[in-house]
């Protein structure tokens, strides 16, 4: 079964470094996303991509903050400098494949950040 | 904000049994999703249901969802101790949009 994901798994950085975080979506996907959940927190929206540009973005991702599709199959999230509340796990999400599913969001497993 | 809430916060059964899980929202919706969540790992999508659904089943669960009250529920009968986990209502507002995602309810089935 096809499946979101994503690398590393776990990635420590110190505060002000640059992380890149990486997500191969479901092939056949339009739809893009990123999400973050703060230990203990809710799941939190950050952007959605769709056609090559950003269709939404939330309040969290401001100008530290950029995503790209780098070719057919990697969708990117970067952190240009890196902020110690900016620790947690990071999903991927992909969605619009067609058919029954057509809105579903399909998560990858994550990446969790560490900054210290 | 559409945000999900879920109630309870904890729920504890035994093998077996039932277990029902609620969620409200704000504001109207095209669709609400329910996830699985085990303890420290990844989102597992579990059903759908669209705004003119009223009911959806999938296997051991059934979703219901009232457009009038903003609420959901998802049902799972005959619990596993292998259902252990947190449970999250999620809404959008577009079809394509982004999810707002409850606090979710943590369950525990024993065995």
């Amino acid at each position: 079964e096809p499946e979101v994901t994503q690398t590393p798994s776990h990635q420590v950085t110190q505060m002000g470094q640059e992380v890149i975080l990486r997500c191969v979506p479901i092939s056949n996907h339009l739809y893009f996303y990123w999400y973050r959940q703060i230990l203990g927190q809710k799941v939190e929206f950050l952007v959605s991509f769709y056609n090559n540009e950003i269709s939404e973005k939330s309040e969290i991702f401001d100008d530290q903050f950029s995503v790209e599709r780098p070719d057919g199959s990697n969708f990117t999230l970067k952190i240009r400098s890196t902020k110690l509340e900016d620790s947690a796990m990071y999903f991927c999400a992909s969605s619009g494949a067609g058919g029954m599913s057509l809105y579903e969001q399909y998560f990858g497993p994550g990446t969790r950040l560490t900054v210290t | 904000s559409q945000q999900g809430e879920e109630d309870p916060q904890a729920l504890s059964i035994q093998e077996g049994e039932n277990a029902t899980m609620n969620c409200s929202y704000k504001t109207s919706i095209n669709n609400l999703q329910w996830y699985r969540q085990n303890s420290g790992r990844g989102l597992v999508h579990l059903i759908l249901i669209r705004s003119n659904e009223r009911e959806k089943h999938s296997g051991r669960l059934r979703v219901t969802l009232d457009t009038s009250k903003k609420s959901s529920s998802l049902l799972i009968t005959a619990s596993r101790a292998a259902d252990t986990a947190s449970y999250f209502c999620a809404t959008s507002g577009t079809s394509y949009g982004k999810l707002t995602f409850g606090q979710g309810t943590i369950l525990t089935v024993h065995p």
